[in-house]
């Protein structure tokens, strides 16, 4: 395991309501990215957030929005749900200047937009 | 365009045996570093090996070495002596550069048959 954990696992909600999905990064690690994973396609780039500011992000619409804490864990809030925001929703912890920057993912959280 | 492809939607592999996940990139970066990346059906990415782009050895783990082949921009991951729980899909992902994200293939699915 990794140390990272992120909740809830699992989660159900509507078109146009609001999710906030929660992570905790690895002992030490300063900085997190989320990636949206649906069905059958390899991770997508969300953004990336280090030291409590937006550090990248990728094509992603504006209703998408993250937070970072002084305890370097991290929310993940989407407005108005659409059917294809329905994905596993990763985060993962890495270390600026670690030896290869390698991110280290948590287990996801499976949204379903019905 | 694809920054990464990987070309084998599905692997099957006999136990005790060798396999080869074929990677391709694109990037005009010099500097760029090759990542795989193990997903069980639970769903969490587990780091197996990286490559940087100036490393002059191919990388190696344990039972997964990686095939650097620069000039032909293929990084492929070498399983050897599969065992059946090996069976998952894997991703090869790169970073260029300084850039926050990392780009993800869209997967290949190996199958370890006893």
């Amino acid at each position: 395991e990794t140390g990272v954990t992120q909740s809830p696992t699992h989660l159900i909600k509507t078109r146009g309501q609001q999710v906030t999905l929660r992570c905790s990064s690895q002992s030490g690690h300063n900085t997190v990215s989320w990636y949206q994973q649906a069905l059958g396609q390899g991770p997508q780039f969300i953004f990336q957030y280090y030291r409590e500011e937006e550090n990248g992000r990728g094509n992603f619409p504006p209703r998408f929005s993250g937070l970072q804490f002084p305890n370097y864990s991290s929310e993940l809030n989407v407005n108005a749900l659409e059917l294809d925001d329905s994905a596993l929703y990763l985060c993962a912890s890495s270390l600026v200047g670690g030896a290869h920057n390698e991110q280290f993912f948590g287990p996801g959280t499976r949204l379903t937009v019905l | 365009a694809q920054k990464i492809t990987q070309t084998q939607p599905g692997m099957f592999v006999q136990e005790k045996e060798a396999v080869t996940l074929d990677c391709t990139y694109d990037t005009s970066d010099p500097s760029y570093g090759l990542f795989w990346y193990k997903q069980p059906s639970s769903g969490e990415m587990i780091f197996l090996i990286y490559q940087g782009s100036y490393d002059q050895q191919n990388a190696t783990e344990g039972r997964y070495s990686l095939n650097f082949q620069k000039a032909r921009k293929s990084a492929n991951l070498v399983i050897s002596a599969s065992q059946l729980g090996d069976s998952a899909m894997y991703f090869c992902a790169m970073r260029e550069g300084r850039r926050d994200d990392m780009r993800f293939g869209a997967g290949t699915r190996l199958t370890v048959k006893p």
